[in-house]
């Protein structure tokens, strides 16, 4: 049975750097073919998909918010933490992680919201 | 990358038929057959119903089916039923990234 939990804060000030981890079970992130990855929705909107992490280490990153994201990936831990610099109020958002394989999110976690306020 | 396009909303009554639309370009939808459907319902994470443009995980119904056609990808829901209504969201591969669709409001009548 595959399960993957985030959590982190839940409250962040703007310009503040966000940190979340996605810890998971029922698979391996060593599996060749197996990623990790963060959507996100803000509230009553859609998703947005944000990173991912593959079980080689490539990394894989919205071209909107590349330059703010990181993700990285603890095998020995199952975990995966992605970290987002420079929160504002826009990144107000159920933030969520997913299993990947071959190019689907089978798996999601029940999402953390974060609220990005002073 | 631009979001797929979906309509915000559809309906219909329970027993018949809707078709959800998910517009995107050769670069995703068009150019890959890693087309996916999510259900979410309030306050719930998504759960996939379709991947890979037409294939049912297993529990799906086989009243949920998917298929392309170019640029274009549609979820059809046959024999509407009430624990249908929920949000639906597409989403492609695109080489280095993945995109989601905008979301459609299923409402059964």
């Amino acid at each position: 049975q595959i399960t993957l939990k985030e959590s982190g804060p839940t409250l962040v000030k703007p310009t503040q750097t966000l940190t979340l981890t996605c810890t998971f079970s029922g698979f391996s992130l060593s599996t060749s073919g197996v990623g990790v990855g963060w959507i996100r929705q803000p509230p009553g909107k859609a998703l947005d998909w944000l990173a991912l992490i593959y079980w080689d280490d490539d990394k894989r990153y919205s071209p909107s918010l590349k330059s703010r994201l990181t993700i990285t990936k603890d095998t020995s831990k199952n975990q995966v933490v992605l970290t987002m610099t420079n929160m504002d109020p826009v990144d107000t958002a159920t933030y969520y992680c997913a299993h990947l394989l071959t190019a689907t999110f089978w798996y999601w976690g029940q999402g953390t919201l974060v609220t990005v306020s002073s | 990358q631009s979001a797929l396009t979906q309509p915000a909303s559809v309906s219909g009554s329970p027993g018949q038929s809707i078709t959800i639309s998910c517009t995107g370009t050769s670069s995703d939808v068009g150019g890959y057959d890693y087309v996916s459907w999510y259900q979410q319902h309030p306050g719930k994470a998504p759960k996939l119903m379709i991947y890979d443009v037409s294939n049912r995980p297993s529990g799906v119904s086989n009243r949920f089916s998917g298929s392309k056609s170019g640029n274009t990808a549609s979820l059809t829901i046959s024999g509407l039923q009430a624990e249908d209504e929920a949000d639906y969201y597409c989403s492609s591969y695109t080489s280095t990234s993945w995109v989601f669709g905008g979301g459609t409001k299923l409402t059964v009548l």
